[in-house]
């Protein structure tokens, strides 16, 4: 079956502009995460979704960060303002629940670079 | 808070041969999961090793294994028998009990395998 998707697989954008990352998760799974990976640096964790709610947004990193979910399936992470430091590899991930027997599957990332 | 450290920035090893992979971790609880994923050049987080901590047997999975020393907090992986395709970023993850969640990774081990 199909895995994790990600959507645009890079996106090179200006700074100041808003920049939007696509998340389509393995069907069924209700679970899904949102990660950061900064050049030299491990994944820092941003957001989660159970079904279409978020019910911690404490990780997203500035209120320049949104993110949403729909029809509990796919979800898009919004960069409002977009600033270099922004500039990373965003990983989503999707698992069956929010158990920690429950793996977590990884799309193939979006590389964003803000010039 | 819990914390992952990968004190090996970057490994080698020689096709056929063994390596270690170390992995240390700082938690105040009993009951948790420890996780090694691989990152391939094409960035797709793969899970390659999961180990229970309430469980003493150290998990095995074909050529990997892991050596894990609950009361040092340590959580190594050992590759046998390494192959090319093993060359890629290694990640080592903590899944905390009442976690909503998300992992907390290290910031990995660049293994190269030579031929």
């Amino acid at each position: 079956g199909a895995g994790v998707s990600q959507s645009p697989s890079n996106k090179v954008t200006e700074k100041g502009k808003d920049v939007e990352l696509r998340c389509d998760p393995i069907s069924g799974h209700t679970a899904l995460y949102w990660y950061r990976q900064s050049l030299g640096q491990g994944l820092e964790f941003l957001i989660y979704f159970q079904g279409n709610s978020a019910p911690d947004k404490s990780g997203l990193p500035s209120d320049r960060f949104s993110a949403e979910r729909t029809g509990g399936s796919v979800s898009t992470l919004t960069i409002q303002r977009t600033q270099q430091e922004d500039s990373a590899v965003y990983l989503c991930a999707s698992s069956l629940g929010t158990a920690r027997t429950d793996t977590q599957y990884f799309g193939p990332g979006t590389r964003l670079t803000v010039l | 808070a819990q914390t992952v450290t990968q004190s090996q920035p970057e490994m080698s090893v020689q096709e056929a041969e063994t390596v270690t992979l170390s992995c240390t971790y700082d938690t105040s609880e009993s009951d948790y999961y420890l996780f090694w994923y691989k990152q391939p050049p094409s960035r797709q987080m793969i899970l390659v090793i999961r180990q229970e901590a309430y469980k003493q047997q150290n998990a095995t999975e074909n050529r990997f294994s892991v050596n894990f020393q609950k009361a040092a907090k340590s959580f190594s992986l050992k590759i046998s028998d390494s192959q090319l395709g093993d060359a890629a970023m290694y990640f080592c993850a903590y899944f905390a009990s009442g976690s909503q969640g998300n992992l907390i990774f290290g910031k990995g081990t660049k293994l190269s395998v030579k031929p």
